[in-house]
């Protein structure tokens, strides 16, 4: 079966800038999206389409893709980014959807 | 606005059937296909399968076919997900999930989630 992966965890000190990566085969067909999920909440949007934003979030946050990656990049992180970040696609097909393992970010 | 809201917390025993539900509210419900993940403690997120309230299709995740059934109540703008033989490995939180704001393919609507326990 089909799946994505992500690194288990990044960490960063504030107002660094923390990449986020998510391989898969079917990245250079399918788009790719981003969910930050805090503890105890549902997941919430915030990267679409591989790049882009939805409206609210705010602009540190950004995506590309390349080849089997996509990143999420989060520049000049913040205390409250921090968070679990699951990235999803579909697979080559786009009759499945697939969540990758997430990606825990701590801000040190 | 805009909202999804699950029924509430369920606890079954092994062997046992649960049945989830999820209203929507400040849209109409039929426009907007309705997906299912669900999310064991400490785990990553774990897509079960789709459903169109319009017409009823549905598509499930391999992984749950046979077991898990998606269905909805047109009148009362209610989807539901029933899943079956139910064993510990069930437990987790299962959210419903709308495509909803015209973000391609997010999910970018959640219900709060519902806890299932699975314990004799």
């Amino acid at each position: 079966s089909y799946e994505l992966t992500q690194p288990p965890s990044v960490s960063v000190s504030p107002g660094q800038t923390a990449r986020i990566t998510c391989s898969g085969d079917a990245l250079p067909k399918q788009y790719a999206y981003w969910y930050q999920q805090k503890p105890g909440q549902a997941p919430v949007v915030v990267i679409y389409k591989d790049s882009e934003r939805p409206s609210g979030i705010p602009e540190r946050f950004s995506g590309s893709s390349s080849g089997t990656t996509v990143t999420l990049t989060i520049s000049g992180v913040q205390a409250e980014d921090e968070a679990e970040y699951h990235c999803q696609s579909a697979d080559s097909s786009g009759t499945y959807w697939v969540f990758g393992g997430g990606t825990k970010l701590t801000v040190l | 606005q805009v909202q999804l809201v699950q029924s509430g917390a369920e606890v079954k025993k092994p062997g046992a059937s649960v049945k989830v539900s999820c209203k929507a509210s400040g849209y109409t419900f039929t426009s907007y296909e309705i997906n299912w993940v669900r999310q064991a403690t400490g785990q990553g997120l774990e897509w079960m399968g789709w459903m169109n309230p319009n017409s009823g299709n549905t598509g499930y995740a391999q992984k749950f076919q046979g077991r898990v059934t998606m269905t909805r109540n047109t009148s009362i703008s209610t989807a539901y997900m029933e899943l079956t033989s139910l064993r510990s490995e069930d437990t987790a939180v299962y959210y419903c999930a709308s495509k909803n704001l015209g973000l391609g393919d997010a999910f970018d609507i959640w219900g709060q989630g519902t806890m299932v326990t699975v314990s004799s």
